[in-house]
């Protein structure tokens, strides 16, 4: 098993311009999670989603999208980067309320 | 809104002491509570978890406390290693009828050094 795998690992945008951070996961967990950490502070939670076809808005969801058409990948678009969405961004996965397993995370630059 | 947070933000301690990270928590309705280990350019990673029908549940070199009566949360590391050098973060989940999965609320993390 690969576990969570979050591509690209790293990435530099211009204001306004859209791109997906890919998430991935071999483990056939049903629930999925994006999160965004800002240097000092703890993970908050951006989309997350309980099964493919289900999505829902956590806590800081504004500028950002989801999907879950398959089991395996939940991808996070972003469709007008602003400078504020410069973050580290971390994806979850869990087969149920235990095991949260994350992957190495994206780190995204907004100038 | 209730969140999750912790007292200390950094904690040093010698190779070899025992190290007590604590985390207080806000929701009573939280019913499972995770601690994670995050080092540096790595995402968070499991170290145990404890449910709220438990006061206390042990690992391998760590021990993790729940006392609901004050909502409290603490991380206890025996023998701490230069190794164990990471932040630790305190997670809470609250299980609203299943709908609640993957909606954890992390607390803002306590870096602890362990110096040789």
């Amino acid at each position: 098993n690969a576990g969570v795998t979050q591509t690209p690992k790293f990435q530099v945008l211009k204001t306004g311009q859209s791109m997906t951070l890919q998430c991935a996961q071999d483990m056939n967990h049903e629930y999925m999670s994006w999160y965004r950490q800002d240097p000092g502070m703890g993970l908050r939670l951006i989309h997350y989603s309980v099964g493919a076809g289900i999505t829902d808005q956590g806590e800081v969801p504004n500028g950002y999208n989801v999907s879950r058409s398959t089991t395996e990948d939940f991808p996070l678009r972003l469709l007008s980067a602003a400078p504020s969405q410069t973050s580290v961004y971390f994806c979850a996965s869990s087969p149920d309320l235990d095991g949260y397993t994350f992957g190495s995370g994206t780190r995204l630059t907004v100038v | 809104g209730e969140s999750v947070g912790l007292h200390l933000p950094t904690l040093s301690v010698q190779e070899g002491d025992n190290s007590i990270i604590n985390c207080a928590y806000s929701n009573s309705a939280s019913d499972y509570f995770i601690w994670y280990k995050q080092e540096s350019g790595k995402g968070p990673q499991f170290i145990i978890d404890i449910r709220s029908n438990m006061d206390k549940r042990q690992g391998q070199r760590v021990t993790v406390l729940l006392n609901k009566t004050v909502k409290h949360l603490s991380l206890q590391i025996a023998a701490t290693q230069p190794g164990d050098s990471a932040v630790y973060f305190c997670a809470e989940n609250m299980n609203a009828g299943g709908t609640s999965y993957g909606k954890l609320t992390f607390g803002q993390g306590t870096i602890l050094t362990v110096h040789p």
